[in-house]
């Protein structure tokens, strides 16, 4: 199994670009997430999805969107980059409810510069 | 209020000590605790979940749980130059969501 996988692992982007940042499991999980991590500090959930086709936001999802066509596919969306995004963005996926133990696991991550 | 709160540290403790990090949390309904080790340029890994008052030890792992002061702790015993990394608390709200506090650093020194 690979896992979760990221890509791309870099990106710079202009002010006002558009981008997707990709992200699969092979697990067959149903639950999936995206967060972001601004330097020294936590993880701040976006979006987050509970099976194909349902997708729900989460903390800071302003400037983001998301779909689930496939229960392995959840890709990102930033329209019209702005610096504030700066981060490093992570995908994470895990198998049952979130109210019982069920790992979540984390993909690489994805570091992206606006400048 | 921040949901999850930690102290950023930095926490340093020589090889072979205890290492404590603690974590509060806000929404009193709180099920689910997390602790999450991550070392820099990584992504977070798992170490220690709790659910229950009280405490739960995995190897050198300890984690504590107390929902009527609504805190979570971790101690790392005979702490080894390996753990220093960043250790995230993370805990599922009432309403189904996780968060993660900002991360305390933890430095083992040799």
């Amino acid at each position: 199994n690979a896992g979760v996988t990221q890509t791309p692992k870099f990106r710079i982007l202009k002010i006002g670009q558009s981008m997707t940042l990709q992200c699969a499991q092979d697990m067959n999980h149903n639950y999936m997430y995206w967060y972001r991590q601004d330097p020294g500090m936590g993880l701040k959930l976006i979006y987050y999805s509970v099976g194909a086709g349902i997708t729900d936001k989460g903390e800071v999802p302003n400037g983001y969107n998301v779909s689930r066509s496939t229960t392995e596919d959840f890709p990102l969306r930033l329209e019209l980059a702005a610096p504030s995004q700066t981060s490093v963005y992570f995908c994470a996926s895990k198998a049952g409810d979130p109210r019982t133990y069920n790992e979540q696991f984390f993909g690489p991550g994805t570091r992206l510069t606006v400048l | 209020q921040k949901e999850v709160e930690q102290n950023s540290g930095p926490l340093s403790v020589p090889e072979g000590a205890i290492a404590s990090l603690n974590c509060t949390y806000s929404d009193r309904g709180s099920q689910s605790f997390f602790w999450y080790r991550q070392y820099s340029g990584k992504s977070p890994e798992l170490i220690m979940f709790i659910y229950s008052n009280g405490d739960k030890e995995d190897g050198r792992f300890t984690a504590q749980l107390n929902k009527a002061s609504q805190y979570v702790s971790l101690l790392i015993r005979d702490s080894q130059p390996s753990d220093s990394a960043t250790y995230l608390c993370a805990v599922i709200t009432t309403g189904n969501q996780f968060y993660f506090g900002t991360g305390t650093s933890l430095t083992v020194i040799p």
